[in-house]
């Protein structure tokens, strides 16, 4: 069974402070590492796709890292905006191009 | 905006039904995927196409099926609808040779 575990399910931080989640996924048959951002009533929308072990990415404020030996990545937020408040979800693609979802880490930024 | 579309936007019907949901992709995209996002079970997904030919299947019930058009567009066909298929059913594609993917708005589907 593939399992995709993100954590924790839920945060709240301070505007301005930096803050990050994990996304932990099978270690074998692997593929990609997808992050998207998903604001509610729209649709996600893609930060990164990963595909090498030991990769970090980085788009303004927002990067992640990549440990496909160990089955995990990290994304990172520096200095929260309230723009940033979204389910923050992770999927694992491998190589028989099926994709699992974890089941987000929903941020809230407190003002 | 994505640049992918779908239509019908809300789409409500009953049980026993059958539905069609439309999916246009970017222009140039030739893989289409299908998600399938219900509140117990978060975001799953159903089914890839490339191209035309079907590429990978994830949980798709067998009530399902879908096809990719020679024009790239694509429909995902829902057959004998039941309650637990209510749910918000996206599309995404993405470029032959890269993997990120764009989301559609999603088609809201409720079963009766």
């Amino acid at each position: 069974i593939l399992n995709v575990e993100q954590s924790p399910q839920s945060l709240h931080v301070q505007e301005g402070d930096s803050t990050n989640f994990t996304c932990s996924f099978p270690s074998s048959n692997f593929y990609a590492l997808h992050w998207y951002r998903w604001e509610t009533a729209k649709s996600p929308e893609a930060l990164f796709v990963m595909t090498l072990n030991g990769d970090e990415k980085k788009k303004g404020r927002i990067s992640a890292t990549l440990n496909t030996k160990e089955g995990y990545s990290y994304l990172y937020i520096k200095g929260s905006q309230p723009e940033d408040s979204a389910t923050y979800l992770c999927a694992f693609h491998n190589r028989d191009d099926k994709i699992i979802f974890g089941k987000g880490t929903r941020l809230h930024i407190l003002p | 905006d994505s640049g992918v579309t779908q239509t019908p936007k809300h789409l409500i019907t009953a049980t026993g039904q059958r539905v069609t949901l439309r999916c246009s992709p970017r222009s140039g995209d030739l893989s289409v995927y299908w998600y399938q996002q219900s509140l117990d079970q978060g975001l799953q997904f159903l089914i890839q196409y490339y191209n035309g030919e079907e590429r990978a299947k994830g949980n798709i019930l067998e009530r399902f099926s879908a096809q990719q058009f020679p024009d790239l567009h694509s429909e995902l066909n829902l057959s004998s609808l039941e309650l637990g298929d209510s749910a918000l059913y996206f599309c995404a594609s993405s470029p032959g040779t890269s993997l990120e993917q764009f989301f559609g708005p999603g088609t809201r589907l409720t079963v009766l």
